[in-house]
């Protein structure tokens, strides 16, 4: 089984907008909805977006997800020093199987 | 509250067993599916195994195929893994999730209890 694909790594500075993208197939993100979770330091993760763009309550607006074809991207707006964490995307596969991506790490400058 | 609280980790050396189990609480268990996560040090999130409301249908990952088992006690709001044939590379924090939609949303998250496979 793959996991979806994403960047290792991204970064910006406070107030910045930067996007994660995540990579998949027509069996996982082009037939099923994608969510997206932020795993801060030592925690659990933490559900972000699901449905490919709908946030949880509590979720600030600056979060925000998108979908098209086979792939898909987080977005954040307004970046924040707690926004550092590890972002992982993930999908159902129709082999039966939860798939995640490989999670990107991001740094606030 | 949602509540999700894992229990059962430790040392065990390779081709032991183990039995993990996810005490919840603060909703009607019964009404969700359920799956395991796990997480290797210093690596991603990496699907285990799901389990239907009612206990009867399973799927698991390849990589734990015939050796782990997902089961529930609807009446104890619990979930059990049942970990047979251990190896090192199960060595990982195992994450007990709720699926609020039954396809992989999870909407709740236990803390994680440390499973190490190690002589």
């Amino acid at each position: 089984q793959s996991v979806l694909t994403q960047p290792p790594s991204a970064s910006g500075t406070p107030g910045q907008r930067v996007t994660i993208s995540c990579s998949g197939s027509s069996s996982n993100i082009g037939s099923n909805y994608v969510s997206w979770y932020q795993q801060l330091p030592g925690t659990a993760p933490k559900l972000l977006i699901y449905r490919n763009n709908q946030r949880p309550s509590g979720v600030p607006d600056r979060f925000s997800g998108s979908k098209s074809g086979t792939s898909a991207s987080l977005a954040i707006s307004g970046l924040r020093s707690e926004d550092e964490a590890d972002y992982y995307c993930a999908a159902w596969d129709d082999s039966l199987s939860a798939l995640f991506g490989g999670g990107t790490k991001l740094t606030v400058l | 509250e949602v509540q999700l609280v894992e229990s059962g980790g430790g040392l065990v050396q390779p081709g032991g067993s183990l039995r993990l189990s996810c005490a919840a609480s603060g909703f009607t268990f019964s009404n969700y599916w359920m799956h395991w996560v796990r997480q290797a040090p210093g690596k991603g999130l990496v699907w285990v195994s799901r389990l239907n409301s009612g206990g009867s249908s399973t799927t698991y990952a390849d990589s734990v195929k015939g050796r782990f088992t997902i089961s529930r006690d609807n009446a104890k709001n619990t979930l059990y893994l049942q970990m047979n044939s251990l190896r090192a590379e199960d060595t990982a924090v195992y994450y007990c999730a709720r699926d609020y939609s039954g396809w992989a949303r999870f909407d709740y998250w236990g803390q994680g209890t440390l499973v190490t496979v190690s002589s």
